[in-house]
């Protein structure tokens, strides 16, 4: 099976930088994915790593170690409406399809 | 505009109905998934379609059903053998099953009464 550990909750102030780590463990895997998700809205993704390493796109970046089976979303120059849940996902693979599974989300309070 | 649109946004239940959410996506996307969102918890895969006509169970398949007759829909029954069935459901796609990243509807809220 799969399982994925996340911090539920994390908080930090305008302007800061913070990072969101998670943990996985997958029989077969195919990446790291992050989404975020505001207050009673749809998800939307944010980046994907597949190798080992840091891929950045603007403010977010992400990081990725298969070695140690663990990633991590930065956030640098916190805005407030950076405030919403960040879920991390991997995909397995089981029988010639593509599982994905997501975290339990960790929720971002930006404070002023 | 493409976009995946799933209605309605909120959705009422007598308990030992079953209720039908719809899904539509005009993405051209191969795969299609089902996700049910508990408050404090991550997205849990109630069912994926791979390709039209194909669809497979996911972690928590018990009570729901499914069918993809056309690509661009995926419509989910909520039955009354689902014990829980207040959450807030997600419909999402992907250009095929192997790629990364999912596009999401806005979600229907089920409640049971």
């Amino acid at each position: 099976g799969q399982s994925l550990e996340q911090p539920s909750e994390v908080t930090a102030v305008e302007g800061a930088i913070v990072q969101i780590n998670c943990t996985y463990q997958t029989s077969g895997f195919y990446g790291l994915s992050w989404y975020q998700q505001h207050d009673g809205g749809a998800p939307t993704f944010l980046s994907y790593n597949a190798l080992d390493g840091l891929e950045e796109t603007g403010r977010f970046s992400s990081f990725l170690s298969r070695s140690d089976s663990y990633g991590y979303l930065l956030l640098q120059e916190l805005q407030m409406k950076d405030s919403a849940s960040y879920f991390c996902a991997v995909r397995d693979i089981s029988g010639g399809s593509y599982i994905p599974t997501f975290g339990r989300g960790t929720s971002l309070i930006v404070h002023p | 505009d493409g976009g995946i649109t799933q209605s309605p946004k909120y959705l009422f239940r007598k308990e030992g109905q079953n209720v039908t959410l719809s899904c539509e996506q005009n993405l051209n996307h191969d795969a299609m998934y089902w996700y049910r969102q508990d408050p404090g918890q991550g997205l849990r895969l109630i069912y994926y379609s791979q390709i039209v006509n194909d669809f497979q169970k996911g972690d928590i398949a018990e009570g729901y059903s499914v069918s993809r007759e056309k690509k661009e829909s995926f419509p989910l029954t909520v039955t009354s053998a689902q014990k829980n069935p207040t959450a807030f459901y997600l419909c999402a796609s992907s250009q095929a099953d192997s790629y990364n990243e999912q596009f999401f509807g806005p979600g229907t809220r089920l409640t049971v009464l």
